[in-house]
């Protein structure tokens, strides 16, 4: 079947511009999570949401970035105001906990540069 | 912070030899899971030890988990050029079992 998918691949915006992107999740999957990779670094915790539950909005870096899932299935993260900081690899995964295993399956990426 | 720490940083090997690849993490788990990615791009799931394991298989893989040291490894067996990549091992928080926290990955370069 399908993986997950992400849109677009790449972004590349100017300083202070709002930017979204976008999550197709595995058919069926009810977890959904969004993550950072910096140049040379490890993956870093954003959002996650699991069904109808409140998101956990834990690891958002700042109030400029928020994330919505609607209908249980597409997700999209939007950063407003872009800073350069915000230049990362930003992945999408999504897993089905009900199945009994906790693997997330992650999508291609989004890569966002900002000029 | 970072949860789960690779060493080392970088390996390099020649077709044909096993490559070692070590985590280490701070707190308890439920599970620890190691993830192979390619052109920094999205990740591929290779293997999930729960904590109640101490080694598992998976064709050419192999990972251990020792608890008592909060530490697991992960040794590709006859690697192939094609296993070029970086690999990270991935922690829950113990709490939770859906956050994952990275470490910062161990590239690894197989010569042909």
């Amino acid at each position: 079947g399908a993986g997950v998918s992400q849109s677009p691949s790449n972004k590349v915006t100017e300083k202070g511009k709002d930017v979204e992107l976008r999550c197709d999740p595995i058919s069926g999957h009810t977890a959904l999570y969004w993550y950072r990779q910096s140049l040379g670094q490890g993956l870093e915790f954003l959002i996650y949401f699991q069904g109808n539950s409140a998101p956990d909005k834990s690891g958002l870096p700042s109030d400029r970035f928020s994330a919505e899932r609607t209908g249980g299935s597409v997700s999209t993260l939007t950063i407003q105001r872009t800073q350069q900081e915000d230049s990362a690899v930003y992945l999408c995964a999504s897993s089905s906990p009900t199945s009994g295993t906790d693997t997330q399956y992650f999508g291609p990426g989004t890569r966002l540069t900002v000029l | 912070s970072q949860q789960g720490e690779e060493d080392p940083q970088a390996l390099s090997i020649q077709e044909g030899e096993n490559a070692t690849m070590n985590c280490s993490y701070k707190t308890s788990i439920n599970n620890l899971q190691w993830y192979r990615q390619n052109s920094g791009r999205g990740l591929v799931h290779l293997i999930l030890i729960r904590s109640n394991e101490r080694e598992k298989h998976s064709g050419r893989l192999r990972v251990t988990l020792d608890t008592s040291k909060k530490s697991s490894s992960l040794l590709i067996t006859a690697s192939r050029a094609a296993d070029t990549a970086s690999y990270f091992c991935a922690t829950d928080s113990g709490g939770s079992n859906y956050k994952l926290t990275f470490g910062k990955g161990t590239l690894l370069t197989v010569n042909p």
